[in-house]
C-alpha cells in the first residue's frame, strides 16, 4: 500500500513568488493535514481538509491557502513568499472525522522542503 | 501556556538504559495522545498512542497517561543506538476540532 506522497521534494523560490506543494493521501483516507516544520519551532499546524472542505486552520496568514480535490489529494499554496517561510512542509493523512476509530492517527509523508531566497 | 510542552533538553542515555520523556498539555478535554519519532531529515512516524489513564506497553516502549495531571510520558527500555532521534508528543482534543498539536520534541542520543 502506498503511503502519503508529497511533491516536490525540494523547492527553491525567491521572495514574493508563489509556491505550490502537493500531497496524495493513503488510499481510503479522507482527511489531509498540512504542517510547517521550521528550524527550532517544531510542527506548526497549518490546515486540515476533509471531504473537500477546510475543517480547521492554524494561526497562519491568509497567504497560506490550499484545497482538497475530489480524489482527496491536496495542494498547499503559499503566496508572496517571505524568507521565514523556508521550512519543511509536511502533509499527513488519516481516516475521517473524530470519533471514528483510528481517525486521529496521522501518517506523514516525507515532506517538501521549501527554501526562500 | 503552550498547548503541548516538552521542556527537557537533549537527553543522552547509555545503551541499555531507560530513557524517560515527559509532556504536559493544556486542554483538559484532550482525548487522544501520541508519541512520534522523527529521525534527522525524515518525517515523523507514530510509535505509540494512548487514550485512557494508566500505562500502555508496546515492546520496549511504555506510554503513561495521567489526565488529572495533564501529563503523558514515554519510557524507552533497553535503549539502542537506533533509538537516537527526536521524540514528539502530540495531543488531540475532540473539541479542538480534530487538530493534532505537537510539542517541540525531545532529542534522545543513545551512547554505545
Amino acid at each position: 500500500e502506498a503511503g502519503v506522497t508529497q511533491s516536490p521534494t525540494h523547492l527553491i523560490k525567491t521572495r514574493g513568488q508563489q509556491a505550490t506543494l502537493r500531497c496524495s493521501p493513503i488510499s481510503g483516507h479522507t482527511s489531509v493535514y498540512w504542517y510547517q516544520q521550521a528550524l527550532g519551532l517544531g510542527l506548526q499546524f497549518l490546515l486540515w481538509y476533509d471531504e473537500g472542505e477546510e475543517r480547521n486552520r492554524g494561526n497562519f496568514p491568509p497567504r497560506f491557502s490550499g484545497r482538497q480535490f475530489p480524489n482527496y489529494s491536496s495542494e498547499l499554496n503559499v503566496n508572496a513568499l517571505e524568507l521565514e517561510d523556508s521550512a519543511l512542509y509536511l502533509c499527513a493523512s488519516s481516516l475521517g472525522l473524530a470519533g471514528v476509530s483510528g481517525a486521529n492517527v496521522l501518517t506523514f509523508g516525507a515532506g517538501s522542503r521549501l527554501t526562500v531566497l | 501556556q503552550k498547548e503541548v510542552e516538552q521542556n527537557s533538553g537533549p537527553l543522552s542515555v547509555p545503551e541499555g538504559a531507560i530513557a524517560s520523556l515527559n509532556c504536559t498539555y493544556s486542554d483538559r478535554v484532550s482525548q487522544s495522545f501520541f508519541w512520534y519519532r522523527q529521525y534527522s531529515g525524515k518525517s515523523p512516524e507514530l510509535i505509540m498512542s494512548i487514550y485512557s489513564n494508566g500505562d500502555k506497553e508496546d515492546g520496549r516502549f511504555t506510554a503513561q497517561l495521567n489526565k488529572a495531571s495533564q501529563y503523558v510520558s514515554l519510557l524507552i527500555r533497553d535503549s539502542q543506538p537506533s533509538d537516537s532521534a527526536t521524540y514528539l508528543c502530540a495531543v488531540n482534543s475532540y473539541y479542538g476540532n480534530n487538530r493534532l498539536a505537537f510539542g517541540k520534541g525531545n532529542q534522545v542520543v543513545v551512547i554505545p
